[in-house]
């Protein structure tokens, strides 16, 4: 099953707001990756974090890897109805398997 | 994302009928996956593969079966002992960083019903 939580499960931002959505591990994770989907697409790569307290920004995104590697976050700033999708993190722990969160769905109101 | 090939995108199945989605990369990665994704919901690892000719069950493998004879193919079959088929199914293949890291890219998908 999934070994990675996410929450919220959706967000509904007014535009030009800030959000933020978590994934929690209960396990240490050796890397954790997030994708988005956007409405009827695939999920694409973002980013991937491997050392404990990482940040890494992308434009308005900005990624974070807890210092216990037990979870991250993904903040947005200044939402755009461009940023409408569902974003996953998605994380290995002992294996190959690359285990999904079940997301979070961004709608955001102009 | 460029370089995985689902198809069919769109296939329509009667109930009892097995059915096999193809997947081929072209990016000379090592590793291959298959998710499932139904509305509104989560991806859910069906098999993976590291390696030609060796596969592993994921979360979700009854119902289902895949072959790995070329390191660019892997085809899933998705027999009529797979009790909710319908769904959205994601190919995907994977770049390894060193150990564990792996990075993975998916394929457009393809929409599976069977009626």
């Amino acid at each position: 099953g999934q070994q990675v939580m996410q929450i919220p499960q959706y967000q509904h931002v007014q535009e030009g707001e800030d959000f933020t959505t978590y994934c929690n591990s209960s396990t240490t994770l050796s890397n954790i990756q997030w994708y988005k989907q956007r409405p009827g697409g695939h999920p694409v790569f973002l980013i991937q974090l491997v050392k404990s307290g990482e940040v890494k920004k992308q434009k308005r995104l900005t990624f974070q890897f807890g210092e216990a590697k037990k979870n991250s976050s993904l903040h947005i700033t200044a939402t755009q109805t461009t940023d409408v999708g569902t974003y996953f993190c998605a994380a290995s722990h002992n294996d190959y398997k690359l285990s999904f969160g079940a997301g979070t769905t961004v709608t955001v109101r102009a | 994302d460029g370089g995985i090939t689902q198809s069919p995108k769109y296939l329509f199945r009667k109930e009892g009928q097995n059915v096999t989605l193809s997947c081929e990369q072209n990016l000379n990665h090592d590793a291959m996956y298959w998710y499932r994704q139904d509305p509104g919901q989560g991806l859910r690892l069906i098999y993976y593969s590291q390696i030609v000719n060796d596969f592993q069950k994921g979360d979700i493998a009854e119902g289902y079966s895949v072959s790995r004879e070329k390191k660019e193919s892997f085809p899933l079959t998705v027999t009529s002992a797979q009790k909710n088929p319908t769904a959205f199914y994601l190919c995907a293949s994977g770049i390894s960083w060193g150990g564990l890291r792996r990075t993975i890219y998916f394929g457009e998908g393809s929409w599976l019903t069977v009626v």
